[in-house]
């Protein structure tokens, strides 16, 4: 089975742009997560998608918004970058009940802000 | 809130040695919990699990035990490898706003000489 593919892998962009990141679930899996880890740090649940829909969001302000599509896979877009967006952002991918089978990761896409 | 305390390293060890990495949680509800390996330059893989008390997760010669009592999950290896060196997460998942976002510790650093 295929893993979680994450695109680009690094990425660097100038304050105030825009970005988006893009992320292919496994197979078989139907939910996708958003983190942001910041270096030296344990990730930060940035929101989740379920059915095309979010399905919970952590504490990001609206600049960052995501989208899911058909095939389960998904974007992250960021707006007004700001030098702390500087991170890199993993995105996971799971079965509904992601409480038991635990997540899947990709390799994540670090982005730098300039 | 939810939270993760994992002790703070880096730990260094030499090969074959003895490894614990402690980690302690709160949760207010019934939480699963997770060893997660971050090696340099790659994203997380999930290296053990836990859904509930007194369960026991154990892969590649890891081992935690998930102890309600003491509301910890500390990881565990007879002897280390250099091959283990690498950031070691502690985590946990609980039932969110209908989601099951993981709740993270910071980290811990495992450098093993050989």
């Amino acid at each position: 089975e295929t893993g979680v593919t994450q695109s680009p892998t690094h990425l660097i962009k100038t304050r105030g742009q825009q970005v988006t990141l893009r992320c292919s679930s496994q197979s078989g899996h139907n939910t996708v997560s958003w983190y942001q880890q910041a270096l030296g740090q344990g990730p930060q649940f940035i929101f989740q998608y379920y059915r095309e829909e979010e399905n919970g969001r952590g504490n990001f302000p609206p600049r960052f918004s995501g989208l899911q599509f058909p095939n389960y896979s998904s974007e992250l877009n960021v707006n007004a970058l700001e030098l702390d967006d500087s991170a890199l952002y993993l995105c996971a991918s799971s079965r509904k009940t992601g409480r038991d089978y635990g997540y899947t990761f990709g390799s994540g896409t670090r982005l730098t802000v300039v | 809130g939810d939270s993760v305390t994992q002790m703070e390293g880096p730990v260094t060890l030499s090969e074959e040695a003895f490894l614990t990495i402690n980690c302690t949680y709160t949760a207010t509800g019934y939480p699963s919990l997770f060893w997660y390996v971050q090696y340099p330059g790659e994203g997380l893989q999930l290296l053990l699990k836990a859904t509930k008390a007194d369960d026991k997760g154990s892969n590649k010669g890891f081992e935690a035990t998930y102890r309600k009592e003491t509301t910890s999950f500390h990881l565990e290896k007879g002897s280390v490898q250099v091959s283990d060196s690498a950031v070691y997460f502690c985590a946990l998942s609980d039932v969110r706003d209908s989601n099951y976002q993981l709740i993270w510790g910071a980290g811990t650093k495992l450098i093993i000489k050989p």
